[in-house]
């Protein structure tokens, strides 16, 4: 079946601009989480949904960022006031329930901010 | 929280050499993964292992979840086995803590 996939798979944008970076999950995954990772790091946590509701939140940089799953699926990243401390790639995961915690990558957004 | 860390930082090997790559956890665990990320940037999964081994071809793994630390074997390297593997960990929360990953070249 399809994986998680993420658009748009690069974006570039000016310092100040507000970006959305979208994200379709496994489907029947219940659980999805964001990444941050900047270069030559491993990737940070950031928000985790379960089904509709964020359940943790705690990885979210400041009040710039906010995340949305209104559905239950796909998922919405919104950061206002891009800085270009923002820049990195982004990165989507779900698994099937919390109970079973094996999770599933998409390909990234990256995102450049000039 | 729980802390993660790989080592080596850097590998270089030549093709057809063996490997181990290892990660240590600070805390008990619900879940140790290992990804290998692509050059696109891909995170691929090679083992959910919160304990135990598994093997899957060339490519092997064992966590000692008493001892905190997990082990990833790469037999018979090839080239197409370059990247960077990261180890990552979740306490509690479903959040998984990422180490700083391990940079392998296989030169041929």
């Amino acid at each position: 079946g399809a994986g998680v996939s993420q658009t748009p798979s690069n974006k570039v944008t000016e310092k100040g601009k507000y970006v959305e970076l979208r994200c379709d999950p496994i489907s029947g995954h219940t659980a999805l989480y964001w990444y941050r990772q900047s270069l030559g790091q491993g990737p940070e946590f950031l928000i985790y949904f379960q089904g509709t509701g964020a359940a943790d939140d705690s990885g979210l940089p400041n009040d710039r960022f906010f995340a949305v799953r209104p559905e239950g699926s796909v998922s919405t990243l919104k950061i206002q006031r891009t800085e270009r401390g923002d820049s990195a790639m982004y990165l989507c995961a779900s698994s099937l329930t919390s109970g079973s915690p094996e999770q599933y990558f998409g390909p990234g957004t990256r995102l450049t901010v000039t | 929280g729980i802390q993660v860390e790989q080592s080596p930082p850097d590998l270089i090997l030549q093709e057809g050499a063996n490997s181990t790559l290892r990660c240590n956890f600070s805390d008990s665990v619900n879940n140790l993964q290992w990804f290998h990320q692509n050059p696109w940037g891909q995170l691929i999964n090679l083992f959910y292992i919160p304990s135990g081994t598994k093997q899957n071809g060339r490519l092997s793994a064992t966590t000692v979840a008493t001892e905190r630390y997990s082990l990833l074997y790469i037999s018979s390297s090839q080239t197409t086995d370059s990247g960077v593997y990261f180890c990552a960990a979740e306490e509690y929360g479903n959040k998984l803590v990422f180490g700083a990953g391990t940079i392998l070249r296989v030169k041929s």
